[in-house]
């Protein structure tokens, strides 16, 4: 069964600063790979995903991540933080092998705080 | 287009009641699943439904059951309610381009006392 882990439950960037959320999965081959975003009370936003190919994936909101094969990793970037991403960030995988259908498996999720 | 909708948005119950979740996918959209959030984690799969047919489980108890009706909605129930099914439920409809590609509804909050 694949698994996901975000090693870092809390980071706090200050506004204007650069800002990597980690994400590292476990899987016998290539997941199919996505970012979601939940603001408090609220549900999951797709922020970006991947199926195949270049392993730079732009998303919404000025986010990429990268695909690492060899890390089993799948980080998300973004070059200049804003107040209003303050937010909880999960990564999550699907197996398209599966016979869970199209079950998503998420991390424990990493909270974002941004200081002024 | 709207996004999924799901209802109620809260709700309380009394351990050891029934309740029923219902959510309707984006237009279009032949697949929904159901999520629980619980507090400070992140979501765990209950179920996939496409075209009335489940076709994923989660490793939840028997006391947890959905379906999906022909207009694509679906409703998630749950009996003899224990204190720690209290949590967010979520909807998350796909379809017509990839079945992967799931987007999630503002979620039921469902408080049990």
């Amino acid at each position: 069964a694949q698994s996901v882990t975000q090693p870092d439950i809390h980071i706090t960037v200050s506004e204007g600063a650069s800002l990597e959320l980690r994400c590292n999965y476990s899987y016998g081959a290539t997941p199919y790979l996505f970012w979601y975003v939940q603001s408090p009370g609220q549900g999951l936003q797709l922020l970006l995903k991947y199926f195949s190919g270049d392993t730079l994936v732009q998303g919404i909101k000025g986010f990429e991540a990268e695909f690492k094969r060899s890390q089993s990793s799948f980080n998300l970037r973004k070059p200049s933080v804003h107040w209003s991403d303050a937010a909880e960030y999960f990564c999550a995988v699907v197996a398209p092998t599966s016979n869970a259908g199209n079950m998503l498996t998420f991390g424990g999720g990493t909270r974002l705080m941004v200081k002024p | 287009d709207a996004g999924v909708t799901q209802s109620p948005t809260h709700l309380i119950k009394t351990r050891g009641q029934h309740v029923t979740l219902r959510c309707s996918p984006i237009s279009g959209h032949k697949s929904v699943s159901w999520y629980q959030q619980v507090l400070g984690q992140g979501p765990q799969f209950i179920f996939q439904y496409y075209e009335k047919e489940e076709r994923g489980r989660g490793n939840f108890p028997d006391r947890f059951s959905a379906r999906q009706f022909p207009n694509y909605s679906s409703e998630l129930n749950v009996n003899a309610l224990l204190l720690g099914d209290s949590a967010l439920y979520l909807c998350a409809s796909s379809g017509r381009g990839n079945p992967y590609e799931q987007y999630f509804g503002p979620g039921t909050r469902l408080t049990v006392t």
